[in-house]
């Protein structure tokens, strides 16, 4: 079953806006994580953040973690055309460290 | 460094025939890591290895599927007979310990089962 699920499922933006995607998720976690998918390649990790952690950054990317809410953002800033790809969260099981992957957010950033 | 590969890219075969989708991790990892992903059901572990050893196959759909890690260096999924329902992207991914690790991704098997 899906843990984590994101919201929206698609976003378009222009280049140079900011994109927000969300991800919730049903049970208790040690760790969230998010990775980007370019069409018919691999997932690449972006960032992991510990439900300890509420903030954690990285270049042109920020993510929340709200465990109260069991909810996170990822935070796109200044977006590119390349920043155009699949997003995905990823949250392990609490009891144990095995991931389930979210459907993804289709982010399109228009030149 | 070379990330994870996996052969072949592309795989068209008839129902019934058995496929082979092979992973070589990168260098070092201890963990190893099957997924398969659909439209529908997106991304789903099938199996995963801690130093070669399966560890938990309960992603695993059918009788059909068996994983294989002979060596820290080559895993197999194999599934035999192969039918329509399992076409798909394979992906193997491996992990450098296991808990607040993240997971390299190879570029996947797209599987066509006609």
């Amino acid at each position: 079953s899906q843990q984590g699920e994101e919201d929206p499922q698609a976003l378009s933006i222009q280049e140079g806006e900011n994109a927000t995607m969300n991800c919730s998720y049903k049970t208790s976690i040690n760790n969230l994580q998010w990775y980007r998918q370019n069409s018919g390649r691999g997932l690449v990790h972006l960032i992991l953040i510990r439900s300890n952690e509420r903030e954690k950054h990285s270049g042109r990317l920020r993510v929340t973690l709200d465990t109260s809410k069991k909810s996170s953002s990822l935070l796109i800033t200044a977006s590119r055309a390349a920043d155009t790809a699949s997003y995905f969260c990823a949250t392990d099981g609490g009891s144990n460290y095995k991931l389930t992957f979210g459907k993804g957010t289709l982010l399109t950033v228009n030149p | 460094d070379a990330g994870v590969i996996q052969s072949p890219r592309h795989e068209v075969t008839e129902m019934g025939q058995e496929v082979t989708l092979r992973c070589k991790p990168i260098s070092g990892h201890d963990y190893l890591f099957w997924y398969r992903q659909t439209m529908m059901r997106g991304l789903e572990l099938l199996i995963y290895f801690n130093n070669n050893v399966p560890i938990d196959d309960s992603g695993m759909p059918e009788d059909r599927f068996s994983a294989k890690m002979p060596n820290a260096s080559f895993s197999t999924l194999k599934i035999q007979p192969s039918e329509p329902r399992d076409s798909a992207v394979y992906f193997c991914a491996s992990s450098l310990g296991w808990g607040y690790q993240p997971q390299h991704f190879g570029d996947g098997t797209r599987l066509s089962i006609l």
